[in-house]
């Protein structure tokens, strides 16, 4: 089991471009959750989906920032028109339940420039 | 709202001595509670997961407790070593009415062990 896997890993773009970030979970989990780490601070919830659901995303900024996990691929993270604040590292967990716990993925740090 | 305290905000301690890090939390309704390790520049990896019906695990040089009635838990590193320095996290889930939960993370306790 590879675990939880995110690419790309860095990840660089200029003001105003979309930036994608992929998280395939762990085999078998169907619950993905996104979290954003902004330099200096801690981990803040995003998302929360399950297979083509979004089940909580009250942690998603209202605008530019959307969420998907199809019935077939990885979740994806979309981030339009990105501006130099959005500069972050965005983590992906998935879990089978929360009674076993969460498995991180390794991160996609995203630079604006 | 749960909040996640974590004391304290960063430790420095010489290489061989026991220490115990602190995790606090104001709404005792969870699952259970998550141990997690970051290195500077890396994702998180899972140390510890504790069930709320469960007082302790241990794994290796590592014990964790719970004290779900006072909203508490402690990691205990015995013989800590250079290796062990990171940022330790923990974080909790909300027992909610679905079967997931997000997770809320405590700020961490960033840990030097100098040789």
């Amino acid at each position: 089991n590879a675990g939880v896997m995110q690419n790309p890993r860095h990840l660089v773009r200029r003001r105003g471009q979309e930036a994608r970030l992929r998280c395939s979970p762990m085999k078998g989990h169907s619950h993905v959750y996104w979290y954003r780490q902004l330099p200096e601070e801690g981990l803040k919830f995003m998302v929360y989906l399950q297979k083509e659901n979004i089940i909580d995303e009250s942690g998603m900024p209202k605008e530019r920032f959307s969420a998907e996990f199809p019935k077939e691929g990885p979740s994806i993270l979309r981030i339009q028109q990105v501006v130099r604040g959005d500069s972050a590292a965005y983590f992906c967990a998935s879990s089978l339940t929360p009674n076993y716990g969460y498995t991180f993925g390794s991160g996609t740090r995203l630079t604006v420039v | 709202k749960q909040e996640v305290t974590q004391i304290p905000a960063a430790l420095s301690v010489p290489e061989g001595e026991n220490l115990v890090l602190n995790c606090s939390f104001t709404d005792s309704a969870i699952y259970n509670l998550q141990w997690f390790r970051q290195d500077p520049g890396k994702g998180l990896t899972s140390l510890l997961l504790i069930q709320s019906s469960q007082r302790e695990q241990t794994s290796g040089r590592l014990n964790a407790s719970l004290d779900k009635s006072s909203g508490r838990s402690t990691l205990y590193i015995a013989a800590s070593q250079p290796g062990d320095s990171a940022t330790y996290l923990c974080a909790v889930p909300r027992r909610g009415e679905t079967s997931g939960s997000r997770l809320t993370f405590g700020e961490g306790t960033q840990l030097t062990v100098n040789p």
